[in-house]
């Protein structure tokens, strides 16, 4: 099964709305990273969050990573319909040597209606 | 600055034939990886370079799937006697020497098997 898991799978806002994003994953990391990717194409890259840090942000988007129950939530404030897209997480394992194999899980795909 | 490039941007080829899928890596980024992306299903490792050398080929699905690189930059996918499940969009990302960070994405080849 996947590392990383998404819900909701699919999530339906408002612009102006908040929207929220879980992430759960199963082994332990180096770093938790989310990604956004429009129209089935290229991944963007969002925020990176380090296996001893609790609360990140960027702009509009806080991340938080709780690793004492493996999971991480994406927040982006005052949606835009710009930010229509499907938001990854992904995960790098720590230790072993392998931690550039990032694990994405299915996605969210969030639709921001104007 | 060029980000990661790919070509061609669509692939439609017939059962059997065989395809070659092209990445331009960010100048300077010692890492390469190859990634598949099937309808409906989260990103799925296929290969991992670090310099011209794979250490990981664990992903590949299957024999007829192989990778190489080239003067520590440019990679070509080759799939051999393409079958429809092979359909995908085939992503290749990149990133700086320390493994494990951000990785940057190439747009994709969405691959059609008919």
């Amino acid at each position: 099964s996947q590392q990383g898991e998404e819900d909701p799978q699919a999530l339906s806002i408002q612009e102006g709305e908040n929207a929220t994003m879980n992430c759960s994953y199963k082994t332990s990391i180096n770093n938790l990273q989310w990604y956004r990717q429009n129209s089935g194409r290229g991944l963007v890259h969002l925020i990176l969050i380090r296996s001893n840090e609790r609360e990140k942000h960027s702009g509009r988007l806080r991340v938080t990573l709780d690793t004492s129950k493996k999971s991480s939530s994406l927040l982006i404030t005052a949606s835009r319909a710009a930010d229509t897209a499907s938001y990854f997480c992904a995960t790098a394992p720590k230790g072993g040597g392998s931690n550039y194999k990032l694990t994405f899980g299915k996605g969210t795909l969030l639709t921001v209606n104007p | 600055g060029a980000g990661v490039s790919q070509s061609p941007s669509n692939k439609v080829t017939e059962k059997g034939k065989d395809v070659e899928l092209r990445c331009d890596p960010i100048s300077g980024h010692t890492a390469l990886y190859w990634y598949r992306q099937s309808l409906g299903q989260g990103l799925e490792f296929l290969i991992y370079f670090q310099g011209n050398s794979a250490p990981d080929k664990s992903g590949l699905p299957s024999d007829r799937f192989s990778a190489e690189r080239t003067g520590g930059s440019v990679s070509t996918l080759t799939i051999q006697r393409t079958q429809q499940e092979d359909s995908a969009v085939y992503l290749c990302a990149s990133s700086p020497f320390q493994i494990g960070e951000t990785q940057y994405f190439g747009p994709g080849t969405r691959l059609l098997v008919l």
